[in-house]
């Protein structure tokens, strides 16, 4: 099976903070992709990345970096968090050919005060 | 991506096949129609995609209407644990994101 994975399942930070979410996925995916999902709003699409070292911003992706130095790990990197990134973040990967998925983890729920 | 729309909520009683409708009649030729769902405080989980056959898989079945306007996927015996959000999503194979629309709440009863 696919196995996503995502450092924390809750995390509390402070304003100002620098935050790391840290996703893995064990099945040689290229593409992984980081979302968040809020109440009203649905899965809204971060950054994705569909190779080593390569990134491309989705919808919302101010106030976001992401860093993918080898091909199992996408870190989502907020520097500087604010409250309004308080919000549900998930990580998902597919394979760039095929139609299968993609998978998402369990998610990491953000409280930032 | 082609729109789709579900109704926002259905029941079912457990033991019971649960259906859920999708309408994507504005679907392109080459996207396929994929279900997720999504447990409270969890992340979306793949159940199955299709792109003009049925499908079946261990989890449910997936009916695509031959105009391929609408699809309906089949929860054979539903169970209490099957209570979550389906999603219904259309789009190119190798897009890179999936877009996720307000989904169906399908709550099975006792």
């Amino acid at each position: 099976d696919v196995k996503v994975t995502q450092s924390s399942r809750y995390l509390v930070k402070r304003t100002g903070e620098k935050v790391f979410l840290e996703c893995v996925q064990d099945m040689d995916h290229e593409n992984m992709f980081w979302y968040r999902q809020d109440p009203g709003l649905g899965l809204r699409l971060i950054y994705f990345s569909y190779d080593v070292k390569m990134k491309e911003k989705g919808d919302i992706p101010e106030g976001y970096s992401v860093s993918r130095e080898k091909k199992e790990r996408f870190s989502l990197i907020l520097e500087s968090a604010s409250t309004n990134q308080t919000s549900m973040y998930l990580c998902a990967s597919s394979l760039e050919k095929g139609t299968g998925g993609p998978f998402f983890g369990p998610g990491t729920r953000l409280t930032v005060l | 991506d082609a729109k789709t729309t579900q109704p926002p909520s259905m029941d079912c009683a457990e033991g019971r096949a649960a259906n859920l409708p999708c309408n994507h009649s504005t679907i392109s030729g080459n996207e396929y129609v994929y279900w997720y769902r999504q447990i409270h405080s969890q992340g979306p989980q793949y159940i199955i995609h299709g792109l003009k056959n049925n499908e079946t898989n261990e989890m449910a079945s997936l009916i695509i209407t031959e105009d391929r306007k609408s699809s309906t996927l089949i929860l054979p015996h539903a169970t209490l644990r099957d209570t979550a959000v389906y999603y219904c999503i259309v789009r190119v194979s190798g897009n890179n994101d999936m877009r996720f629309g307000a989904g169906t709440r399908l709550t099975v009863k006792p």
